[in-house]
């Protein structure tokens, strides 16, 4: 089973710019998760999707965060525009329907604002 | 609010030593519990999780956790460690029942000396 793929692994941008990460969950996952894990802290949850609806969007700042999975698979992340403390890696999670399976991370995306 | 502490932020143990991993949760029902591992440049790894039955859950990588309800603990074991499990220990709380949203703490970096 191929896991959660994420794109890029890195990105470095200056300060007021925008970004976008992209996630392809595994296949026939339902759940989809972005998490923002800044450095020495554990991921925070910034949105939920179950297929292409959101769940749960509390903790996201929507002044300048956004994201969608308009087909209910890939999802894109955009920050628009950036600050330094952006700076974090971004984690793309997703789960099947089974709660045994649990959630599965793919390998982020490491932001540098500078 | 649901909220997970791990009380240790660095533990250093010798190859071979026994390890155990301290987390404190706080939720309001029966929780889900998880514990995952990071090594560095890397996704989050599932180790093992508790859902439910018995409190001793075995894991990968000759893992195990003991879920005590009276302490609201949820402690990682390895009798004895191996130089490859220096990576940075994430425990989490699955709060919203069937959503699983995760909730983590702000983990443990293990270092492993020859």
């Amino acid at each position: 089973e191929a896991g959660v793929a994420q794109s890029p692994r890195y990105k470095i941008i200056e300060k007021r710019q925008s970004v976008a990460f992209w996630c392809n969950p595994i296949s026939g996952h339902a759940t989809l998760y972005w998490y923002q894990q800044i450095l020495g802290q554990g991921p925070k949850l910034l949105i939920q999707f179950q297929n292409n609806g959101v769940v749960d969007d509390s903790q996201l700042p929507k002044d300048r965060f956004s994201a969608e999975r308009l087909k209910g698979v890939d999802s894109t992340l955009k920050i628009q525009p950036a600050k330094l403390e952006d700076s974090a890696v971004y984690l793309c999670a997703s789960r099947g329907n089974t709660e045994a399976l649990g959630v599965r991370f793919g390998q982020g995306t490491r932001l540098t604002v500078v | 609010a649901q909220s997970v502490t791990q009380p240790d932020i660095h533990i250093t143990v010798s190859e071979g030593a026994s390890l155990e991993l301290r987390c404190n949760y706080s939720y309001g029902a029966t929780p889900y519990l998880f514990w995952y591992v990071q090594s560095p440049g890397q996704g989050l790894q599932l180790l093992l999780k508790y859902f439910s039955g018995d409190t001793l859950v075995q894991g990968i990588k000759g893992f195990e956790a003991e879920f005590m309800r009276s302490q609201s603990s949820f402690n990682l074991r390895k009798p004895s460690v191996h130089w490859s499990d220096a990576a940075e220990y994430f425990c989490a709380v699955g709060a919203g029942g069937a959503t699983n949203k995760l909730i983590f703490g702000t983990g443990t970096l293990l270092a492993v000396q020859p």
